[in-house]
């Protein structure tokens, strides 16, 4: 199986910050990495898929890259309504599965 | 509106059965690759099953926690996913959210719509 390791798993970060949030494979998985936002209590939505296209209506200051085995999610400038759990997903090949997880809180 | 409803969460004995219901409006449901997708309480999300379409004979894609315990199925002509669970276990106790595939490829095989989720308990 493919393992996820996010990191930070945790970071405090202040409105208007630069946040980038890091994913790396057990093994390569071409560039077929989805990035997902998670509030309490709420199912998660996608941003993000194939490492580095923009779901649809989803605020453009959110960007990914990479491609291999690691990858990153950066938000360009954070807004209240972000602070959330972030996760990636690898779609690569079966079982699919998750990294652990970066909750963003606010500093 | 894509909309995924997931119903038939409830209060189990650990070794008990239960079935999971996703109703799915909005969308073409038998054009789609369906999975189950749950999330123990306070931790991460784990991937569950899949279920492709009839032109790949409904054929299914389990984790190997859940492998041999639980069955995916679909009725596409009533626009619904189910999860047959059996032989549960307390670390079986998670919310469990019905998700829909964006494509048929492993380039598409992400989650695109999920649901609000329906809570499992399983406990003595």
């Amino acid at each position: 199986d493919i393992q996820l390791t996010q990191s930070p798993s945790f970071l405090s970060a202040s409105v208007g910050d630069r946040v980038t949030i890091t994913c790396r494979a057990s093994q390569g998985i071409r560039g077929y990495l989805a990035w997902y936002q998670q509030k309490p209590g709420k199912a998660p939505k996608l941003l993000i898929y194939a490492a580095s296209t923009l779901q649809s209506g989803v605020p453009s200051r959110f960007s990914g890259s990479g491609s291999g085995t690691e990858f990153t999610l950066t938000i360009s400038s954070l807004q209240p309504e972000d602070f959330a759990t972030y996760y990636c997903q690898q779609h690569n090949s079966y079982p699919l599965t998750f990294g652990g997880g970066a909750k963003v809180e606010i500093k | 509106e894509v909309q995924l409803v997931e119903s038939g969460g409830v209060l189990v004995q650990p070794g008990g059965s239960l079935r999971l219901s996703c109703a799915a409006s909005g969308f073409i449901f038998s054009d789609h690759y369906m999975d189950w997708v749950r999330q123990a309480p306070g931790k991460g999300l784990e991937w569950v099953g899949r279920i492709r379409k009839k032109d790949q004979s409904y054929t299914t894609e389990y984790a190997a926690s859940v492998k041999d315990r639980f069955t995916i199925s679909r009725d596409d002509s009533k626009s619904s996913l189910y999860l047959q669970m059996s032989s549960l276990r307390t670390e079986d106790t998670a919310v469990y959210y019905c998700a829909r595939s964006a494509g048929t490829s492993f380039l598409s095989a992400y989650f695109d719509y999920s649901g609000q989720g329906t809570l499992v308990t399983v406990s003595s």
